[in-house]
């Protein structure tokens, strides 16, 4: 079955500093999709890309799709405490199973003030 | 409420009972998800409806789970004879679209299911 795999499973860095975690698929995805989920809290939608090549920025949140639509990054510019989270990517199942999306098993983002 | 709701948010059963979650998606939303997510983990889908249909359940472990929503509206996830492997967060996810069309989950904040 598709699988989907992001790297680095942990990562703790000085406020400031940049962050990027890494999503690779299995099979070649419609689109992927990112979401951030807060210490005891639920995932929430961060954005969605669709075109090969795409880069989408939101503030200092930068989201680029591959070329091939196997991969995707998502990069973080000077962190701040309330970036702290855990960022999961997910991608849809294919041909009838596009509503089925398969998270990774995310990476956990810690910031020191 | 505007967002997803779920109840109970927390459960502690004994092994061997059965238990149900509910779920209440924003209103209008065709589209209602199951996932399971355990600590450390991203969502483990467990099964979609369309309106009422329930038209993938292939992620459901075992015969033990079952889902429905009858009117379309809001769903009950039920696990019979629970087994302490059953322990995990139980969440619904809504959209606005239909089964052709992937977009945003809308989730809930989730049904702490802990079974002895």
């Amino acid at each position: 079955g598709q699988q989907v795999m992001q790297i680095p499973q942990y990562q703790h860095v000085q406020e400031g500093e940049d962050f990027t975690t890494y999503c690779n698929s299995s099979t070649t995805l419609s689109n992927i999709q990112w979401y951030k989920q807060r210490p005891g809290g639920h995932p929430v939608f961060l954005i969605q890309l669709v075109k090969s090549g795409e880069v989408k920025k939101q503030k200092r949140l930068t989201f680029q799709f591959g070329e091939a639509k196997k991969n995707s990054s998502l990069h973080i510019t000077a962190t701040q405490t309330t970036d702290v989270g855990t960022y999961f990517c997910a991608g849809p199942g294919s041909g009838g199973s596009n509503y089925k999306l398969t998270f990774g098993k995310g990476t956990l983002l810690t910031v020191n003030p | 409420g505007a967002g997803v709701s779920q109840s109970p948010r927390y459960k502690v059963t004994k092994r061997g009972q059965d238990v149900a979650l509910r779920c209440d998606p924003i209103s209008g939303h065709v589209s209602l998800y199951w996932y399971r997510q355990a600590l450390g983990q991203g969502p483990e889908f467990l099964t979609y409806f369309n309106y009422e249909a329930q038209q993938d359940k292939s992620g459901l472990p075992n015969d033990r789970f079952s889902a429905e929503r009858p009117e379309g509206s809001i769903s009950t996830l039920t696990i019979q004879r629970t087994e302490q492997r059953d322990s995990a967060m139980y969440r619904c996810a809504s959209s606005p679209r239909n089964r052709a069309n992937t977009g945003e989950l809308f989730f809930g904040e989730g049904s702490r299911l802990t079974v002895l």
